[in-house]
């Protein structure tokens, strides 16, 4: 399967508990996206990527979250003290330059923060 | 901010009817895409546009993007019952982020 990959698919932490997504472009992809999607919305974007780089961010993205791409390859977000309200959907992408940036997106991480 | 009114917001249909949604915005986008998501998963790219103007077509579905660049539609012929699902549309301004709709959620009635 060459399509962009993440893990865990479900993560189910108490309140306050730090948690780590990791995920995996597509392989000849620079650009990796972050967003975050809550039922009955479509995804906001967070954060993105343009190899290690990290280049914008959002303002939804709190002091709690943080993002890294440290070799230009995978990428990981993570959240510490984790509250009620991080609970969704969390949701990677990446894209090709040459391909116009469109964003194929992974199958994304589901949080539940009780 | 940048903002993607996207109608309708939910849409019951017989199988075989013709279906059609689209997205305006305020601000100009360069790229329109559209998505189709199912429950649980991540979105799935159904179709990319480019330039204003562009029609393009996947198998039964049918995009447009917008002459003014603001506005982009989505028609989706003959619908049959795997088209269930919430379609998104997303506007690329630059390099970077998607700014998406809320979805058309379709339920197709055999």
């Amino acid at each position: 399967d060459t399509g962009v990959s993440q893990d865990p698919r479900h993560k189910i932490t108490k309140r306050g508990q730090n948690v780590t997504f990791r995920c995996d472009p597509i392989s000849e992809h620079n650009r990796l996206y972050w967003y975050r999607q809550t039922l009955g919305q479509g995804p906001e974007f967070l954060t993105y990527f343009q190899n290690e780089a990290q280049l914008e961010k959002s303002r939804l993205l709190s002091d709690r979250f943080s993002a890294e791409r440290p070799k230009g390859s995978f990428s990981t977000l993570e959240i510490q003290r984790t509250e009620q309200g991080d609970s969704a959907m969390y949701l990677c992408a990446s894209s090709f330059p040459g391909d116009g940036e469109t964003q194929y997106f992974g199958p994304g991480t589901r949080l539940l923060v009780l | 901010g940048q903002q993607l009114n996207q109608s309708p917001q939910s849409m019951f249909i017989q199988e075989g009817e013709d279906v059609s949604m689209n997205c305006t915005s305020s601000s100009i986008f360069n790229t329109w895409l559209w998505y189709k998501q199912d429950p649980g998963e991540g979105p799935v790219l159904l179709i990319a546009l480019y330039k204003a103007g562009e029609l393009t077509s996947n198998g039964r579905l049918t995009a447009q993007f917008g002459i003014t660049r603001k506005d982009s539609f989505l028609n989706i012929s003959a619908s049959i019952p795997s088209d269930v699902g919430i379609y998104f549309c997303a506007g690329i301004r630059n390099a970077g982020k998607s700014t998406f709709g809320d979805g058309t959620t379709l339920t197709v009635k055999p």
